[in-house]
Order: structure tokens, then C-alpha cells, then sequence
């Protein structure tokens, strides 16, 4: 069974800096695209970043770039997502979510169950 | 910037059909933006619907269809359950990058 477990939600204060971790299981992790994908409350769904399976491509959102970097350890089957410079806006649930085989012709096709990150003095 | 963009709110009435679209400020979507579809109830993780313009998850069920529309993408419900109510969010590629659609509410009444 695929399973994709974020940890590493906080409430931080702006301008701090905060490590996401996603764990992954039942299924080859090297094998896959991930993602990262947030929503702040009530609101949509923002696409964050991305990493290839191999972690040497990455691609991010305007409003995160240079700010947050995705990353991804395959011997632990692990994606992460260092956020620094944390502002309001990036108050969200963040998901951890999985690209089909075929990369963005297959969509997201698993997420994790989501964690809170919250930023506020 | 990208904008894609869908219709804020549709209601259907049980055993109808609707159309949900997605459109791109930056014109026509084609396959080559690779649409997706996702539902979201309250409270619960997006469930993926339809990817690659029209292919359907193993979970999906058939009355659920992807398609190309006038240079929108486009969800189209047919015999609607009760169970469908739930807010549908578009994601295209645009230029390397994902965006996705503000969402639609989609209310069954």
C-alpha cells in the first residue's frame, strides 16, 4: 500500500525557517517525481515544487523560489522541503504528493494526509 | 504570470450532467499543458480524478470524462450522484511549472 507521512508542521514566526519531511512507503521511491503542494486556509491549491526521481532537477513556484528548497534522500525514501525566510502567506497545510510513472502525463495520483504550517508572531 | 482560471461555482441537479472548464490566460490549453482533475470534499485530501486530458484513475468512476473543449480542459459529470457534490480543481503544466485552477464548488440539488 502506498503511504506518503509529512511531519515537521510548526507555528514559527516570520522570517524563521522550518524542515518538512516526507516519508515514504510501499512502493520504488527512486522511481518517482514528487511534489509538494499547499493550501492556505480556505483557500485553493498552490503546486509548490517539484523534484525528479533522481533529485538533480527541481522546480518551483515564483513565490517560493530561493526561499524553499525541495530535496530528496532514496536510501530513506524521504522527500523534504527546507522553507527559510517564512512569511504569513506560506501559512498552509502542506502535502506531500507522488507523480505517476510517467511523470506529468500520469498526475499526482498519491498524497499524504497533509501537515499545518503555520506562520504568526 | 500563469493564470488558470474555472468557473467558481456550478449546481446539477442529481442524474445530470455538467461541464467544468479550465482555461489558461495564456491561451488555448492542448494535451501538452497535461490536464489534470482532482476532487476535494471538506475536510479531506484531494482525490486525483483524471490526468493526461482524459485518462480516468483506477478509482474513478466512469461517469467521470476528461476532454478538450473550445481550448479549455473539461470535466464533464454524467448522472451526477449526490456523492459528487465536492470542490474540482484543475492543475496544468504552464511553461515548467504547475498551476492549478482556483476550483469549482460543485453543488448537487
Amino acid at each position: 500500500e502506498v503511504q506518503l507521512v509529512e511531519s515537521g508542521g510548526d507555528l514559527v514566526q516570520p522570517g524563521g525557517s522550518l524542515r518538512l519531511s516526507c516519508a515514504a512507503s510501499g512502493f520504488t521511491f527512486s522511481s518517482h517525481w514528487m511534489s509538494w503542494v499547499r493550501q492556505g486556509p480556505g483557500k485553493g491549491l498552490e503546486w509548490v515544487a517539484n523534484v525528479n526521481p533522481d533529485g538533480s532537477v527541481k522546480y518551483y513556484v515564483d513565490s517560493v523560489r530561493g526561499r524553499f528548497t525541495i530535496s530528496r534522500d532514496n536510501a530513506k525514501d524521504s522527500l523534504y522541503l527546507q522553507m527559510n525566510s517564512l512569511r504569513a502567506e506560506d501559512s498552509a497545510v502542506y502535502y506531500c504528493a507522488r507523480w505517476g510513472i510517467l511523470g506529468g502525463r500520469s498526475g499526482l495520483d498519491f498524497w499524504g494526509q497533509g501537515l499545518l504550517v503555520t506562520v504568526s508572531s | 504570470q500563469t493564470v488558470v482560471t474555472q468557473e467558481p461555482s456550478l449546481t446539477v441537479s442529481p442524474g445530470g450532467t455538467v461541464t467544468l472548464t479550465c482555461a489558461s490566460n495564456t491561451g488555448a490549453v492542448t494535451s501538452a499543458f497535461y490536464p489534470n482533475w482532482y476532487q476535494q470534499k471538506p475536510g479531506q485530501v484531494p482525490r486525483p480524478v483524471i490526468y493526461n486530458t482524459n485518462t480516468r484513475h483506477p478509482w474513478t468512476p466512469a461517469r467521470f470524462s476528461g476532454s478538450l473543449l473550445g481550448g479549455e480542459a473539461a470535466l464533464t459529470l454524467s448522472g451526477v450522484q449526490p456523492e459528487d457534490e465536492a470542490e474540482y480543481y484543475c492543475l496544468l503544466l504552464c511553461g515548467g511549472a504547475w498551476v492549478f485552477g482556483g476550483g469549482t464548488k460543485l453543488t448537487v440539488l
